[in-house]
């Protein structure tokens, strides 16, 4: 089956500081990934979609200059958190879309992020 | 008004028991269903999808959709502990990608 994965699982960092979280679709070629974020007993909620090779489409109120997102190759694409502060530490998970399918997007483990 | 509400629960049963999960969504456009389970600190896996009226099977999950109501349900027979999860209803639109979710639903399966 697809499988996306992302690195790190956990991170802790200090305020101010930026973490990149990585996500990688290992047996499949995705043309598309989402950004999402998960605050605690909450559902998920889109921040962004990459696409392959373009600049990514941010949700409203999601600032783009504080959330870059890269999406270079087929495989990988890179959320980075610049300037992190307390209030942006939450769960982010990326899915990626396989080329040939119309709906079903595949979810990565999630990052934790904490911002001391 | 949410595109998709779902009450966030949290629901226990015994285990063994039939589960119902519920939601119901405002957009009449929607046309792919999702359900989607989580395990905690984990990302979601889909379990079941659908795009028409109706009931979909897939052993012990039922995936029902009612498009004249707006209302979808997820059944679960014959419960197990290793159901225990959050799931996750969603909908998107036939050529957008964009996956719209429900809160979840907090799900306990008591031994």
């Amino acid at each position: 089956g697809a499988v996306v994965s992302q690195h790190p699982s956990r991170v802790i960092c200090k305020s101010g500081t930026s973490v990149k979280i990585e996500c990688r679709s290992l047996d499949f070629q995705a043309t598309t990934m989402f950004w999402y974020r998960q605050f605690p007993k909450q559902s998920l909620m889109l921040m962004a979609t990459s696409n392959e090779g373009s600049k990514a489409t941010y949700e409203q109120g999601v600032e783009k200059d504080k959330f870059l997102i890269n999406h270079a190759s087929l495989t990988l694409s890179t959320l980075t958190v610049t300037s992190a502060h307390p209030e942006d530490s939450s769960f982010y998970i990326c899915s990626a879309k396989d080329r040939s399918s119309s709906y079903e997007q595949y979810f990565g483990p999630g990052t934790r992020l904490t911002v001391t | 008004q949410k595109e998709v509400e779902q009450d966030p629960g949290p629901l226990s049963v015994p285990e063994g028991a039939i589960v119902s999960l519920n939601c119901t969504y405002s957009n009449s456009a929607f046309q792919y269903f999702m359900w989607y389970r989580q395990y905690s600190r984990k990302g979601p896996e889909l379990l079941m999808y659908t795009y028409s009226s109706g009931n979909k099977e897939d052993g012990r999950f039922t995936a029902q959709v009612d498009k004249s109501s707006k209302y979808i349900s997820l059944f679960i027979r014959d419960s197990q502990p290793s159901d225990s999860a959050t799931y996750l209803c969603a909908r998107t639109n036939f050529g957008n990608e964009k996956l719209t979710f429900g809160t979840g639903t907090r799900l306990t399966i008591i031994p």
